[in-house]
This record gives structure tokens, C-alpha cells and sequence, in this order.
């Protein structure tokens, strides 16, 4: 069955570096046809989608997080991780990871995890 | 504040049809990026809606549709369900903020 799980820390502490790993069950994330990545929802708020990887090695960040966010790939365990460094309370949220599939003209997030809550407090 | 603009909320009674807004602008829908719809339950993971504007995943009941014109996009849901209690997020993508951006949420309740 085709699962997306994330992992990591439910509490950070502010100016650490928030690390978290999705690992991917039921399909490869080296077979092409998709991006994978991470959005985020802050308590009784919208969505915010911070990051892509294509297995390739091509990354998209959300410019607003840009200088804080590294994405990245280990094929070899079928997982992606995030890292967010200098991590204040406002990144305190739900976050999800994605698959991220190539419909032809566009892209759309056809698959997600069930997100882990992440708090940024001392 | 979000890129992309939707009312915070809309009701109707059961068997009706309500309609949900998505305003974006010439940077993103308006310039002709596809619209995406997503769909959220309480505590629950998005699951993708509608994508490329107006096509239904597999097993999304045709009582929901989407379409796009000029820089708005809509979502339709047809014979109100209150399992269609939820909230609702339009997506696109901007190339003035080179990225995915994603409207407010609405709030669907069945009266």
C-alpha cells in the first residue's frame, strides 16, 4: 500500500535546526514521474508548501524559507528529508510530507502523509 | 496573508449546492497555472480534490467540480453531503514568488 510517514522531533528548541524524514512505502521515489516534498500548516492555519526534490538531484524551494531550508534524498532507503534551521516559535506547525506528481502540464500533491506536529519551544 | 483568496467560510443545507472562490492574480492563475483543490477533515491530512482545474482522481464523486476563468478558479459541490463538512484549499503555482502558493481555506458547513 502506497504510505508516505514522517519522522522527527515534536519538540525543537528556538535556533536549532528542525530535522525531519519521510519515508516512502508502496512506490520508489527514483521512478521519475514525481517530485517529492514537504508543506507545513501552522496551528488553525492555511497550508505553506516549503520544499521539493526530484531523485535527480533538482530541488525547489518556497523563497520565504529559502535561506533556512535544505531538502534532500537517499534513494537507497526510499526517504527524504527536511532540514530547518534557525527555527523560531513561527515555525511551530503540522507538517506534511508529499508526492508531488507529474500530470503532463502541471504538478499537483496527489499523496500525503499524515503529517507530525513539530513545536519550537524552550 | 495568502496569495491566493477564498472565503473563510460557506454553508448550505443538505442537497444543495454551494460553491467556494479561489482569486488569485496575473502572476498566478490569471497567467494560466492549472488550479488544484484539496480537501481537509479535522485532524486529518489533505487529500487531493481536483487537479488541472476540473479532473476528478479516482474515486472523488462527481458531485464535486472545478472550473477556471481569467485569474479565479471554483469549486462546486452538488447535492451537500455533511460528510462534505471540511475545509477546502485551492492551489496553483506564481512565478513572481517562484513557487506553489495556496489560497486561505474555506470552511464548508452543513446547516
Amino acid at each position: 500500500q502506497l504510505q508516505l510517514q514522517e519522522s522527527g522531533p515534536g519538540l525543537v528548541t528556538p535556533s536549532e535546526t528542525l530535522s525531519l524524514t519521510c519515508t516512502v512505502s508502496g512506490d520508489s521515489v527514483s521512478d521519475g514521474s514525481s517530485n517529492w516534498g514537504w508543506i507545513r500548516q501552522p496551528p488553525g492555519k492555511g497550508l505553506e508548501w516549503i520544499a521539493s526534490v526530484h531523485y535527480r538531484g533538482s530541488t525547489w524551494y518556497n523563497p520565504s524559507l529559502k535561506s533556512r531550508v535544505t531538502i534532500s534524498m537517499d534513494t537507497s532507503k526510499n526517504h527524504f528529508s527536511l532540514q530547518l534551521s534557525s527555527v523560531t516559535a513561527a515555525d511551530t506547525a503540522l507538517y506534511f510530507c508529499t508526492r508531488e506528481r507529474d500530470f503532463g502540464d502541471y504538478e499537483a500533491f496527489d499523496l500525503w502523509g499524515l503529517g507530525t506536529r513539530v513545536t519550537v519551544s524552550s | 496573508q495568502s496569495v491566493l483568496t477564498q472565503p473563510p467560510s460557506v454553508s448550505g443545507a443538505p442537497g444543495q449546492r454551494v460553491t467556494i472562490s479561489c482569486t488569485g492574480t496575473g502572476s498566478n492563475i490569471g497567467t494560466g497555472y492549472d488550479v488544484h483543490w484539496y480537501q481537509q477533515f479535522s485532524g486529518a491530512a489533505p487529500k487531493l480534490l481536483i487537479h488541472g482545474n476540473n479532473i476528478r482522481p479516482a474515486g472523488i464523486p462527481d458531485r464535486f467540480s472545478g472550473s477556471k476563468s481569467g485569474t479565479a478558479a471554483t469549486l462546486a459541490i452538488t447535492g451537500l453531503q455533511a460528510d462534505d463538512e471540511a475545509d477546502y484549499y485551492c492551489q496553483s503555482y506564481d512565478n513572481r514568488l517562484s513557487g506553489y502558493v495556496f489560497g486561505s481555506g474555506t470552511t464548508v458547513t452543513v446547516l
